[in-house]
């Protein structure tokens, strides 16, 4: 059972926003930077968005982080069938000393 | 060009040893904190183990790979390794080599793509 715990599953139609979450506690989301990341299993993970909100060159704006307490989400808009993948929030655990991940979610464009 | 390149993967039998190395290029490896992270068959991503850079050599592991793995790295060679003993089932993964920029609580910036460690008898 992970640290974060995220939806195994989301889904939506092309076009749309769909929102991924991620819940944690006080010493990982609540005191450090939340990273979101793009996976397709079998290839190297693929960073969304760093330190909650901030977007690297190249990652197209439709891709949005945010953190709240104690608990983070990844927005996806206009929703493309590119999109399918698995996606996880990772963050460092000052009691753990050592990262965690969320269980991942994979979503899937109908 | 970045380039993170793992490898000594393969099939090893339950108590048995392997060790993984990951050769980097196209950036300053020596002062990089670098992790290695592993994906099960069918599971997520499960940070392994950290190391420091910048002659820092604190080094950070997982309790489930505590005391069965070391996590080492020789900057002349530009190379990480994580030395793996004891391997159970539960090991068997893809193991990915990641950079984690100046300190290990750094985000995964760079990432190779991964080495299979098949853990059977």
């Amino acid at each position: 059972q992970s640290v974060l715990t995220q939806a195994p599953s989301a889904s939506g139609t092309p076009g749309q926003r769909v929102t991924i979450s991620c819940s944690g506690s006080s010493s990982n989301i609540g005191n450090n930077y939340v990273y979101w990341y793009q996976h397709f299993p079998g290839t190297a993970p693929k960073l969304l968005t760093y330190r909650n909100d901030q977007r690297p060159s190249g990652v197209p704006d439709r891709f949005s982080g945010s953190k709240s307490g104690t608990s983070a989400s990844l927005a996806i808009s206009g929703l493309r069938s590119e999109d399918e993948a698995d996606y996880y929030c990772a963050v460092w655990d000052d009691s753990l000393s050592g990262w965690v991940f969320g269980g991942g979610t994979r979503l899937t464009v109908l | 060009e970045v380039q993170l390149l793992e490898s000594g993967g393969g099939l090893v039998q339950p108590g048995g040893s392997l060790r993984l190395s990951c050769a980097a290029s196209g950036f300053s490896f020596s002062s990089y904190a670098m992790s290695w992270v592993r994906q099960a068959p069918g599971k997520g991503l499960e940070w392994v183990s950290a190391i420091g850079g910048h002659d820092d050599g604190s080094t950070y592991y997982a309790d489930s790979v505590k005391g069965r793995f070391t996590i080492s790295r020789d900057n002349s060679k530009d190379t990480l390794y994580l030395q793996m003993n004891s391997l159970s089932a539960e090991d068997t993964a893809v193991y990915y080599c990641a950079g984690n920029g100046d300190f290990v609580q750094g985000y995964f910036d760079y990432w190779g793509q991964g080495t299979l460690v098949t853990v059977s008898s």
